[in-house]
């Protein structure tokens, strides 16, 4: 069974940005790069989504280079309350919805 | 209303129990979806309904059975189930039907399951 890898944890201060990397090898063609938050004892929560390239919303960006075999979430000025687990989530190539093995983020002040 | 609603919010059951867990969505989704959750891990995906019929099935053991009798509702049957099934059980919904991460997942918070 295909993986998707990303590092088990992060530490930062507020107000600098992290990079939070997914490795997805087996990403299915026509299927999209989807990043979730979540605090403890909560369901995930919609960060963004992309194909390709990069996309930026209001809460961050991600990265995907031309052969989608990784994403990079960029989050650009962390907050305490941005303090949660991350997942990556893909189709693979047997169609298979995976979340990433998560990182754990913990931003101090 | 962006919600996602699951029912109860903890739920303690012996091995030889039937119990069920509740999920509504009123967003209009044509999707929902059964993750289980264990501490420190990822959610992993258990069912999958579109349209009301099932699509997805993840090789769940039969003591775990899903339900889903109108588009706005979704449940799961719990019947002899195994201490080792204690986790989150996470209930989501999407707009669109296919497979993959290409549709955005909006999720309850969950019900605590522990079996006794």
């Amino acid at each position: 069974l295909a993986k998707t890898t990303q590092p088990i944890s992060m530490d930062s201060y507020e107000g600098q940005e992290v990079n939070i990397t997914c490795s997805h090898n087996n990403i299915a063609t026509n299927d999209y790069i989807t990043w979730y938050q979540q605090f403890p004892s909560q369901g995930p929560r919609f960060i963004i989504q992309g194909y390709k390239t990069k996309v930026t919303n209001e809460v961050a960006s991600l990265f995907i280079p031309a052969d989608r075999k990784s994403s990079t979430l960029s989050l650009p000025r962390v907050s305490l309350s941005d303090t949660a687990v991350y997942y990556c989530l893909v189709g693979d190539d047997t169609d298979k919805l995976i979340f990433g093995t998560g990182t754990r983020l913990q931003v101090f002040p | 209303d962006t919600e996602v609603t699951q029912t109860p919010k903890h739920l303690v059951m012996g091995m030889t129990n039937k119990k069920s867990l509740k999920c509504e969505q009123h967003m209009g989704h044509r999707a929902m979806y059964w993750y289980k959750q264990k501490a420190k891990k990822p959610p992993e995906l258990m069912f999958v309904y579109s349209y009301e019929k099932l699509s997805i099935n993840e090789s769940v053991p039969s003591r775990f059975s899903p339900e889903c009798p109108n588009s706005s509702l979704l449940n799961l049957h719990l019947h002899a189930l195994q201490p080792e099934d204690s986790a989150l059980y996470l209930c989501a919904s999407s707009q669109g039907t296919g497979t993959g991460a290409s549709y955005e997942q909006y999720f309850g918070p969950g019900t605590r399951l522990t079996v006794t």
